[in-house]
């Protein structure tokens, strides 16, 4: 089964500064990886995704995450962090077994942007 | 049209109660899913349909009872729930892809139904 882990819960940054949120999954065939925000009592919003195509992925609102297999990671990133990107984001991985397609989420990092 | 359009938004219901979130989409994607989303957690796979049959059930309770009448629509009939099924439910469709996973791109979320049981 594949897997992903969010390597900090709670991420906080200043307005105007670099974001980086971690990621590792855990596959075991090349994986389709997804990051997802969702922004308070909202439903989950596709920011980007992996598929094989290219290992640097970029997505809406100037996030970008880069695939690196030989660090099982996918690690997303932001230049210059604003108010609105606070939200919870979430690391998800694709499996295609069992008869269907199923997403696994990542257990979320919370981003806090302050002034 | 691009948007999962869940309904109804909120729902307080007693544990005697029947009642149905319904989720509808018209961007001919031939998977459906639904997630059930606890406070301050990830969601969880509940159902998956794909050309309207259930391919997916992960051990969810009875009271919950899964419907995807064709290809837009996809219904969850609830009844006799808990206090602890309160959570966010969340609908979200896809194409289908192949076994390889070739042709999946994500899926689009609904913005949800909150759920209350009293």
């Amino acid at each position: 089964a594949q897997s992903v882990t969010q390597l900090d819960s709670h991420v906080s940054v200043s307005e105007g500064t670099p974001v980086l949120l971690r990621c590792n999954y855990s596959s075991s065939y090349s994986p389709s990886l997804f990051w997802y925000v969702q922004h308070p009592n909202k439903g989950l919003q596709l920011l980007l995704k992996y598929t094989s195509a290219a290992t640097l992925v970029k997505g809406i609102n100037g996030f970008e995450a880069e695939f690196k297999k030989s660090e099982t990671s996918f690690h997303l990133t932001k230049p210059s962090a604003h108010m609105s990107d606070a939200a919870e984001y979430f690391c998800v991985v694709s499996d295609f077994t069992g008869g269907g397609n199923k997403l696994t989420f990542g257990t979320g990092t919370q981003l806090k942007v302050e002034l | 049209d691009t948007e999962v359009t869940q309904t109804p938004k909120h729902l307080v219901m007693g544990m005697t109660n029947k009642k149905s979130l319904k989720c509808e989409q018209h961007m001919g994607h031939r998977a459906m899913y639904w997630y059930k989303q606890k406070a301050k957690k990830p969601p969880e796979l509940m159902f998956v349909y794909s050309y309207e049959k259930l391919s997916i059930n992960e051990s969810v309770p009875s009271r919950f009872s899964p419907e995807c009448p064709n290809s837009s629509l996809l219904n969850l009939h609830l009844h006799a729930l808990q206090p602890e099924d309160s959570a966010l439910y969340l609908c979200a469709s896809s194409q289908v892809p192949s076994l390889d996973g070739q042709g999946f791109y994500g899926y689009t979320f609904g913005s949800g139904t909150r759920l209350t049981v009293v």
